[in-house]
């Protein structure tokens, strides 16, 4: 069964530093997702993107975030200037055509010390 | 814009015993509803969805929830827990654009021998 994948499974970085968070979602699905889960608290929506641009974002994703479709397969997501607040679980996802359920990735553990 | 509630932060149960984990949510439109499940340190795996058609939908491992619109709830049921089913439990909506999903809090579920 196809499956979004995440590298990678944890990234330690020190703070100030420029990470990128990769993906691979299912092949032909058309939408793609960024969403964080800090330690001990709920799953939060970052951005959605779809025909190569942002469809919609939330109030986390300011002007440190930034997402990219780089080629046909991988969806990143970059980190300018971490910082120790940005510690957390970041997941990917994609949904097909109609955008109803999507399916998430393993997650990338982000440490920011 | 969409909220979601999960009114037990964590629910205990004995092996065997039925479960019923609660969820309501709040939308000036009409939604998708959904329920994840996530075992310690892993991503989130689809349990069930409600999209259109039959309040009552049927997921995997067992569980089952009922959508009802004139509550604005979707809880989560099972008859019948096992020791395997102890994990977080999130509810979460989306609107019929898919553009992202708001999740609930999470309800842990422990299931006691």
């Amino acid at each position: 069964e196809p499956e979004v994948t995440q590298t990678p499974s944890h990234q330690v970085t020190q703070m100030g530093q420029e990470v990128i968070l990769r993906c691979v979602p299912i092949s032909n699905h058309l939408y793609f997702y960024w969403y964080r889960q800090i330690l001990g608290q709920k799953v939060e929506f970052l951005v959605s993107f779809y025909n190569n641009e942002i469809s919609e974002k939330s109030e986390i994703f300011d002007d440190q975030f930034s997402v990219e479709r780089p080629d046909g397969s991988n969806f990143t997501l970059k980190i300018r200037s971490t910082k120790l607040e940005d510690s957390a679980m970041y997941f990917c996802a994609s949904s097909g055509q109609g955008a109803r359920e999507q399916y998430f990735g393993p997650g990338t553990r982000l440490t920011v010390t | 814009a969409q909220s979601v509630t999960q009114l037990d932060s964590q629910v205990p149960v004995f092996e065997e015993a039925p479960v019923e984990l609660r969820c309501n949510y709040s939308s000036s439109v009409s939604v998708y509803l959904f329920w994840y499940v996530q075992y310690p340190n892993q991503g989130l795996q689809l349990l069930l969805k409600y999209l259109s058609g039959s309040t009552l939908v049927k997921g995997i491992n067992g569980f089952e929830a009922e959508f009802n619109k004139s509550q604005t709830s979707f809880h989560l049921r099972k008859p019948s827990v096992h020791i395997s089913d102890t994990a977080e439990y999130f509810c979460a909506v989306s609107d019929l654009g898919g553009f992202k999903t708001i999740f609930g809090a999470g309800t842990r579920l422990f299931v006691k021998a």
